[in-house]
């Protein structure tokens, strides 16, 4: 099956920082790659997602890089704010159509 | 328009005892999926339904859990004789389309399940 690895678990930023979050996934047939943002004791929300078919997708800040040769893909947040605060999952969905997703990483903007 | 909405939001459990937690899907969503958050951790699949039909249960964890939807609406996930180590998180996400996980998932607030 799928497994997904997600770098750093903490991350800890200067406000107006900008923030990097890396995953690694295993199943090449993986195609679908959405990245949620889960804020303290709510659900996860979608921010963000990529299909292989493209190698980034940009939304104002936020931003997603795919490099399927090497099988990772990355959260990219600039200009960050105390807002930013909250944990971060992606996941990789393959031919099974079930997500995995990552352990998450915990991101701190420091005002 | 409503989102997805799950309850209880909170249960505590004596071991033993058996639980039901219901998940109401955003109208007309096609696939549903059960997730197990423990503290710290992403969400793990549990198992998924395509209307009512449940496509996939690969992820429940023994034969205590069980899990319906009927209907194709409203799911309901059941665990019989609680452990401890059912305490957690258990999110429900729904999506519109067929192809479950390669679309938007849209998550409900979860119940917290505390197993004494």
């Amino acid at each position: 099956g799928e497994n997904v690895e997600q770098h750093p678990s903490t991350l800890s930023v200067q406000e107006g920082d900008s923030a990097v979050i890396k995953c690694t996934y295993s199943d090449s047939a993986s195609n679908y790659f959405p990245w949620y943002k889960q804020e303290l004791g709510k659900r996860p929300q979608l921010i963000i997602d990529i299909r292989s078919n493209v190698g980034e997708k940009k939304d104002q800040r936020i931003a997603v890089t795919l490099n399927k040769t090497a099988k990772h893909f990355s959260l990219h947040i600039t200009e960050t704010q105390p807002e930013d605060s909250a944990v971060y999952f992606c996941a990789a969905t393959g031919g099974s159509y079930i997500p995995t997703f990552g352990r998450g990483t915990s991101l701190i903007v420091h005002p | 328009g409503a989102g997805v909405s799950q309850s209880p939001r909170y249960k505590v459990a004596k071991r033993g005892q058996d639980v039901a937690l219901r998940c109401d899907p955003i109208s007309g969503h096609v696939s549903l999926f059960w997730y197990q958050q423990a503290l710290g951790q992403g969400p793990e699949f549990l198992t998924y339904f395509q209307n009512e039909a449940q496509l996939d249960k690969s992820g429940l964890p023994s034969d205590r859990f069980f899990a319906e939807r009927p209907e194709g609406s409203v799911s309901t996930l059941k665990i019989q004789r609680t452990q401890q180590e059912d305490s957690a998180v258990y999110l429900c996400a729904s999506s519109l389309v067929a192809s479950g996980g390669k679309d938007t998932q849209y998550f409900g607030p979860g119940t917290r399940l505390t197993v004494l």
